[in-house]
């Protein structure tokens, strides 16, 4: 497509509950990541998908947070069990190269929020 | 924590001024990048400068990047009252991960 695609845009779920994110990367890009970015702070690092190299898993902040991706297009986050601090933008993005000299392309987000 | 802090937090001008907002960092970097995110909206890259480079200009925007200190700035010439929005830097460190800011909230005043 012709950016990068995420949806649901907007998700209320009761505490507990688990949730599912999913992200259509740019066709061709070879570079996931997916970001949270809670209200008034920076974007916060979660995970990386390179091609078919294992993941970098290194940012989820807990095993309640999963991610998959099927070769190189879409991605799915999954939170388990969500908790009330998981209300935050769910930000994917995407990028023709690692370090890609043209940056990254980043969706217009899920907005998570924890009831 | 995070690697880079933008300064100002939040920055309010007249429309047509100049508007500079600075980027520092914590450890060596392949490159940098500069982002805008309009309000409930998604980040949009604006300019990667490469660490061997000292600054580049993209339209009404300059970026200069000191590897020395670890600071960027970008400056916004002749400022619009499109150009509201929060500013954020990025860095490269190793390929597969960016380090964002806090972001630099900017206001430009008609």
């Amino acid at each position: 497509g012709a950016g990068v695609s995420q949806s649901p845009s907007n998700k209320v779920t009761e505490k507990g509950k688990d949730v599912e994110l999913r992200c259509d990367p740019i066709s061709g890009h070879t570079a996931l990541y997916w970001y949270r970015q809670r209200l008034g702070q920076g974007l916060e690092f979660l995970i990386y998908f390179q091609g078919n190299s294992a993941p970098d898993k290194s940012g989820l902040p807990s095993d309640r947070f999963s991610a998959e991706r099927t070769g190189e297009s879409v991605s799915t986050l999954t939170i388990q069990r969500t908790q009330q601090e998981d209300s935050a933008v769910y930000l994917c993005a995407s990028s023709r190269l690692p370090g890609s000299a043209y940056g990254y392309t980043f969706g217009s987000g899920t907005r998570l929020t924890v009831v | 924590s995070q690697q880079g802090e933008e300064d100002p937090q939040a920055l309010s001008i007249q429309e047509g001024e100049n508007a500079t907002m600075n980027c520092s960092y914590k450890t060596s970097i392949n490159n940098l990048q500069w982002y805008r995110q309009n309000s409930g909206r998604g980040l949009v890259h604006l300019i990667l400068i490469r660490s061997n480079e000292r600054e580049k200009h993209s339209g009404r925007l300059r970026v200069t990047l000191d590897t020395s200190k670890k600071s960027s700035s970008l400056l916004i010439t002749a400022s619009r009252a499109a150009d509201t929005a929060s500013y954020f830097c990025a860095t490269d460190v190793n390929g597969n991960q960016f380090y964002f800011g806090t972001g630099t909230s900017l206001t430009v005043i008609p």
